[in-house]
Order: structure tokens, then sequence, then C-alpha cells
């Protein structure tokens, strides 16, 4: 059974860093681009940062980039998200999302067939 | 980048109802575009893929069609669990973008 599960999230004050995880099982991870969708309270998906199964193709939406960094790490089946500089703007539930077929490098466009539960960031003082 | 249009942002309709939701591009996507359905509290999930496929699972009460810049997503006869809201998205390119969202209301 696939499964996302995301874990990170919390309150930190505008401008400081947290970093985001989901720990994916059943299937097999590197193989398969994945990507952050982030959800505001009572607002809409906005897609965030994908990247390609191997690492080596990463790409932002334009409100994150040069803040947010995306990774993966194929040995521990987990997908990050480095955010620095947060604002209050950030704040949201971050979901992790995966693309719905096999795609292991290069630049390759999916569809989400799983997604995690989300974790909630909020940026306050 | 490229803008998704939704319509109607509140739909308001009854069980039995056959509901269509359009989806615009602000430029051709050819058909990579998705539905999803998302209930309060809960992640998205995929109705349709490749703007007319139907992801394994779903009631086949649902049906997307188009290509270009113009998509529906029809809901033939309404079901109670069917109301939430609901999302297309392109992914013809990076970045993907999100439509605002459909709201499926019981009248």
């Amino acid at each position: 059974e696939v499964q996302l599960m995301e874990s990170g999230g919390g309150l930190i004050q505008p401008g400081g860093s947290l970093r985001l995880s989901c720990a994916a099982s059943g299937f097999t991870f590197s193989n398969y681009a994945m990507s952050w969708v982030r959800q505001a309270p009572g607002k809409g998906l906005e897609w965030v940062s994908g990247l390609s199964g191997s690492g080596g193709s990463t790409f932002y939406a334009v409100s994150v980039k040069g803040r947010f960094t995306i990774s993966r790490d194929n040995s521990k089946n987990t997908l990050y998200l480095q955010m620095n500089s947060l604002r209050a703007e950030d704040s949201a539930v971050y979901y992790c999302a995966r693309g719905r077929t096999p795609c292991s490098g290069g630049t390759c466009y999916r569809e989400f067939d799983y997604w995690g539960q989300g974790t909630l960031v909020t940026v306050s003082s | 980048d490229i803008q998704m249009t939704q319509s109607p942002s509140t739909l308001s309709a009854s069980v039995g109802d056959r509901v269509t939701i359009t989806c615009r591009a602000s430029q051709s996507i050819s058909n990579l575009l998705a539905w999803y359905q998302q209930k309060p509290g809960k992640a998205p999930k995929l109705l349709i893929y490749k703007a007319s496929n139907l992801e394994t699972g779903v009631p086949s009460r649902f049906s997307g069609s188009g290509s270009g810049t113009e998509f529906t997503l029809t809901i033939s006869s309404l079901q109670p669990d069917d109301f939430a809201t609901f999302y297309c998205q392109h992914y013809n390119s990076y970045p993907y973008t999100f439509g605002q969202g459909t709201k499926l209301e019981i009248k």
C-alpha cells in the first residue's frame, strides 16, 4: 500500500527556517517524481515545488524560488522541503504528492495520484 | 506561467442532478489536465487525469472532457458523497497551477 507521511510542521517566527519531511512507503520511491503542494487556511491548492525521481531536476513556484529547497534521499525513501526566510503568507498545510507514473530522471510532467495527510506550518510572531 | 480559471466558484445542486464544472487554461495545455476532489480536512483525491481518463476506483458518474484550453468535469447523477470542492490542475509544464476551486453544495 502506498503511503506518504509528512512531518516537521509547526509554529515558526517570520524570517525563520523549517524543514519538512515526507516518508514514503509501498512503492519504489526513486522511480517517481514528487512534489510539495500547499493550502493556506480556507484557500485553494498551490503547487510549491517538484523534483525528478533521481533528484537531479528541481522546479519551484515563483513565490518560493530562492527561499525553499526541495530534495530527496532515495536511500531513506524520504522527500524534504527546506524552507528559509519564512513569511506569514507561507502559512499553510503542506502536502507531499506523488507523480502518478514512474519517472526516474529528467523532466517529467505528472498528475498526482497519492497525497500525504499534510503538515501545518504557521508563520507568526 | 499558465493560469487556470474555474467556473463557477460555487455550485448548488441536489442529489440526482447532472452538474458540469469548467476549467480554462490561459494557453494550450494539450490534454495535460487533472481533476481532484477535496473534502474538508482531507487531502485531495485524483478523479480524472489527461483530461478524460478516470482514475482507478473512481465512480463512472464522473467524466472529463476537453483539450487545448477548455475542459469540463461532469458528474452525471450527484450522490450525497460527491459534495466537496473540486480543483483542476495543469501539468503541461512547470510551474504547475491549480484552478481556484469549485465548491459543490447541497441545494
